[in-house]
């Protein structure tokens, strides 16, 4: 069975840098063809996919936000980490953590951690 | 970048046939996924490569697509069927793309 959870701040001020962890299990990132991506959604709104990490450490990045976003991996720990870089207010979402396959579709989703940005 | 169009809404009876649309220049050479998303819970895969089910998903969810368009249903829609679903697909500039999302009324 796999499950993903993600953690970090709820609260953050305009400008700073958000640091989310996802710790998963029932799956390796050393296993040819998975991937661990993250997708947010703001209050009311779609879902926007934001960045996602290989078991081969090729990252990929949403072309809107590519210049603030860094994903990285600790197959270790069985952790996936995401920054973003200079938070705004517009940034206010629910982030989500999930598996997938290749460029599959998204099969297994954490339940998601609402970061807020307010000054 | 590529995008996928969804109605912002629907709304059916009890027992009727919902189907929900997603448009997508040349969607139906690429491989369409649904997700269903009930008030306060995470997204859940109910078809993926266009018309494949998920374990555990009930048979009344299928799924088609072809030339720009890609069709969820679910015949016979129940009561728990309410919630918002969306498409999305994979494109080789813009990777994952979802939809604006569909809200599914049943009543």
């Amino acid at each position: 069975q796999i499950t993903l959870k993600e953690s970090g701040p709820t609260l953050m001020k305009p400008t700073q840098t958000l640091t989310l962890t996802c710790t998963f299990s029932g799956f390796s990132l050393t296993t040819g063809g998975v991937g661990v991506g993250w997708i947010r959604q703001p209050p009311g709104k779609a879902l926007q996919w934001l960045a996602l990490i290989y078991w081969d450490d090729d990252a990929r990045y949403s072309p809107s936000l590519k210049t603030r976003l860094t994903v990285t991996k600790d197959t270790s720990k069985n952790l996936v980490v995401l920054t973003m870089t200079n938070m705004d207010p517009l940034d206010t979402a629910t982030y989500y953590c999930a598996h997938t396959m290749g460029s599959g579709p998204f099969d297994s989703w954490g339940q998601g951690t609402l970061v807020t940005v307010s000054s | 970048s590529y995008e996928l169009t969804q109605p912002p809404s629907l709304s059916v009876s009890p027992g009727q046939t919902a189907s929900i649309t997603c448009s997508g220049d040349k969607l139906g050479s690429k491989n369409a996924a649904w997700y269903q998303q009930k008030p306060g819970q995470s997204p859940v895969l109910v078809i993926y490569q266009d018309s494949k089910r998920p374990s555990g998903i009930p048979e009344r969810f299928s799924g088609s697509n072809s030339g720009d368009t890609a069709t969820l249903t679910i015949s016979g829609a129940q009561a728990m069927d309410e919630a918002d679903y969306y498409c999305q697909t994979w494109d080789i500039g813009t990777e994952w793309v979802f939809g604006g999302g569909t809200k599914l009324t049943v009543l």
